[in-house]
């Protein structure tokens, strides 16, 4: 069991680049969403999903694209990276709509920086 | 809005030394808790959760109590490990925020031998 992965796990970018982050989920759940994390920021919501086939703005969504693919997986794409953007971004899974299971699963993070 | 508010770190202990790292929240009905670890160059791990009101939540020798009355869910441990060496996030889910969590902005800990 898997969990929930990521890839790449670094990368570097010119400004103006773009890239798409991928995310899969093997726990069957319905939610999932994108966070960045920035030095004394805490986790900041990007984007989600709350299931298959919708997606939604977070706190952060700025420059950024989402795609549900299917159940399991969820990207992001920058479309025009800048130095901004620079940051750790992890990916994650719940399954709300099962009684009083909010919490959520992270993958390992991407590590990216823009130049 | 909704919120949490963490203690400001670092927080710098000695081995066996007693931990608590302070948790306050806002947010409307009654929301789920959690704190989460995160090791170095690692994704956050759940490390305990409590769903209502005086819920005690345990994990590895961390406890942390749901308080409804002072909207707090402070984490502690009696005897802290250079291997709990990590930062730490507490947040909340539920009310209006469906599926969705609030982080506080993590605490660093620091455990020395």
């Amino acid at each position: 069991n898997a969990g929930v992965t990521q890839t790449p796990k670094f990368q570097v970018l010119k400004t103006g680049q773009s890239m798409t982050l991928q995310c899969a989920q093997d726990m069957n759940h319905n939610s999932m969403y994108w966070y960045r994390q920035d030095p004394g920021m805490g986790l900041r919501l990007i984007y989600y999903s709350a299931s298959e086939g919708t997606t939604d703005k977070g706190e952060v969504p700025n420059g950024y694209n989402v795609s549900r693919l299917n159940k399991r997986e969820f990207s992001l794409r920058l479309e025009s990276a800048a130095p901004s953007q620079t940051s750790v971004y992890f990916c994650a899974s719940s399954e709300p709509f099962r009684q009083n299971s909010y919490e959520q699963y992270f993958g390992p993070g991407t590590r990216l920086t823009v130049t | 809005g909704d919120s949490v508010t963490q203690m400001e770190g670092p927080v710098t202990l000695s081995e066996e030394a007693f931990l608590t790292i302070n948790c306050t929240y806002t947010a409307t009905g009654y929301p789920s808790l959690f704190w989460y670890v995160q090791y170095p160059g690692e994704g956050l791990q759940l490390l305990l959760k409590a769903t209502k009101a005086d819920d005690k939540g345990s994990n590895k020798g961390f406890e942390a109590t749901y308080r409804k009355e002072t909207t707090s869910f402070h984490l502690e441990k009696g005897s802290v490990q250079v291997s709990d060496s990590a930062v730490y996030f507490c947040a909340h889910a539920g009310g209006t925020s469906y599926g969705k969590l609030t982080f506080g902005q993590g605490t660093i800990l620091t455990v020395h031998p």
